[in-house]
């Protein structure tokens, strides 16, 4: 089946610095990515949602000099948490979907759990 | 604007007995639903999904969904639960149009299945 990878699936660091999280489709090509936030107990957040070779696409409410995402090929997207907070400490899903068809679903990395002290 | 919606925050069902997670949607055009599951700590995996066709949808691990289309609803079965099958369950709506061919996420719902 499909896999995501998504590296690394925990880190903990200090305020002020930036932190970037991988995400990549193994045996895929992922023309979309997306990007999720989740609190605890509660619903994922879509963040924003990015295409292979453009700018990625923001939710409302959503910084992007906050959350840089590059999606540079069609099997690897990055999110970089700039000048991260404690506010930001969350847990961070990818997700990749080949094509747009309705019959393509979203496949799913196993999570960042981010904190920020 | 699609929405999803979970009524159930937590389910409890005894292991051997048939389960139930509940789910319906709202959509503007026609829904493409599916189910997910999340175990502590992880992402989601693919249970299944109705895109057209069958009301009676299989999937993964023997879970299977019924697609109603009079009363909106998708909700997720299994005849006979596991204690493995513990996991928070989430339900998702798709739709081309008016919801930018996006996920849409319930709030989930977690199962508890007890010996």
């Amino acid at each position: 089946g499909a896999v995501v990878s998504q590296h690394p699936s925990w880190v903990i660091c200090k305020s002020g610095t930036s932190v970037k999280i991988e995400c990549r489709s193994l045996d895929f090509q992922a023309t979309t990515m997306f990007w999720y936030r989740q609190f605890p107990k509660q619903s994922l957040m879509l963040m924003a949602t990015s295409n292979e070779g453009s700018k990625a696409t923001y939710e409302q409410g959503v910084e992007k000099d906050k959350f840089l995402i590059n999606h540079a090929s069609l099997t690897l997207s990055t999110l970089t948490v700039t000048s991260a907070h404690p506010e930001d400490s969350s847990f961070y899903i990818c997700s990749a979907r080949s094509g747009t068809g309705v019959n393509q679903p979203q496949h799913f990395g196993d999570g960042t759990r981010l904190s920020i002290l | 604007a699609q929405s999803v919606a979970q009524p159930e925050d937590q389910v409890n069902v005894a292991e051997g007995n048939p389960l139930t997670v509940k789910c319906t949607y709202s959509v503007s055009g026609n829904p493409y639903l599916f189910w997910y599951v999340q175990y502590p700590n992880r992402g989601l995996q693919f249970l299944l999904k109705y895109i057209t066709g069958d009301n009676l949808v299989k999937g993964s691990y023997g879970f299977e969904a019924e697609f109603n289309k009079s009363q909106t609803s998708f909700h997720l079965k299994k005849p006979s639960a596991l204690v493995s099958d513990s996991a928070l369950y989430f339900c998702a709506v798709r739709a081309l149009t008016g919801g930018g061919n996006k996920l849409t996420f319930g709030t989930g719902t977690q199962l508890k299945v007890e010996l």
